[in-house]
């Protein structure tokens, strides 16, 4: 199972953007990235997920380049709120497993 | 929707325990798993099920089993309960091929001393 690579933290303040990069170097040709949310004692929460190129939602974008070894998680406009555990893991199409890295703690400031 | 259900939210086991994490999901979903959290660590992946009467293991099986009977129902079972496995369980299912969200339950906080 391959095991994703991210920053332990970052520091952020209210209304900025945050990019949270994520590398991948292995990744398998069918393999999905997909990133989660989880506050203190809750179970995560899915935010987005893509496999190439930029994909947006309500909440956020990701950014994977064509070689596909690494993505950006980007947040618009963070508020306290948004203080969290970023995961970004690698999905495979062919199975329901998937490996969650160390995640990113985020911390927005006021 | 009640989503993804588990039970207990906490328990206290002794060492040589045995006992059966409950997980189940109304949304029809193919796929189930099981993670747990160490205090301050990533989820880590024990076993998984992509449908009823398949399942496979993941990164930290041992001291684990699971079954899964029904599309809606994926119990954990703890075979003789050790303090390393003191830790919070996840249980998560997502509805299959060409999707790959998860949905997780709250979890269930477990002690063994």
């Amino acid at each position: 199972l391959a095991k994703t690579t991210q920053p332990i933290s970052m520091d952020s303040y209210e209304g900025q953007e945050v990019n949270i990069t994520c590398s991948h170097n292995n990744i398998a040709t069918n393999d999905y990235i997909t990133w989660y949310q989880q506050f203190p004692s809750q179970g995560p929460r899915f935010i987005i997920q893509g496999y190439k190129t930029k994909v947006t939602n309500e909440v956020a974008s990701l950014f994977i380049p064509a070689d596909r070894k690494s993505s950006t998680l980007s947040l618009p406009r963070v508020s306290l709120s948004d203080t969290a555990v970023y995961y970004c893991l690698e999905m495979s199409t062919n199975a329901g497993k998937s490996t969650f890295g160390d995640g990113t703690t985020l911390t927005v400031k006021p | 929707n009640a989503g993804v259900t588990q039970t207990p939210k906490f328990q206290v086991l002794k060492t040589g325990q045995s006992m059966t994490l409950q997980c189940a999901q109304d949304m029809n979903h193919e796929y189930m798993s099981w993670y747990r959290q160490d205090p301050g660590m990533g989820l880590r992946l024990i076993h998984y099920s992509v449908g009823a009467g398949i399942t496979d293991q993941g990164e930290v099986p041992n001291g684990y089993n699971v079954s899964r009977s029904t599309t809606e129902d994926f119990p954990l079972r703890l075979l003789s309960a050790a303090p390393s496995q003191t830790s919070v369980y996840f249980c998560a299912s997502s509805p299959g091929p060409g999707r790959y969200e998860q949905y997780f339950g709250p979890g269930t906080r477990l002690t063994v001393t």
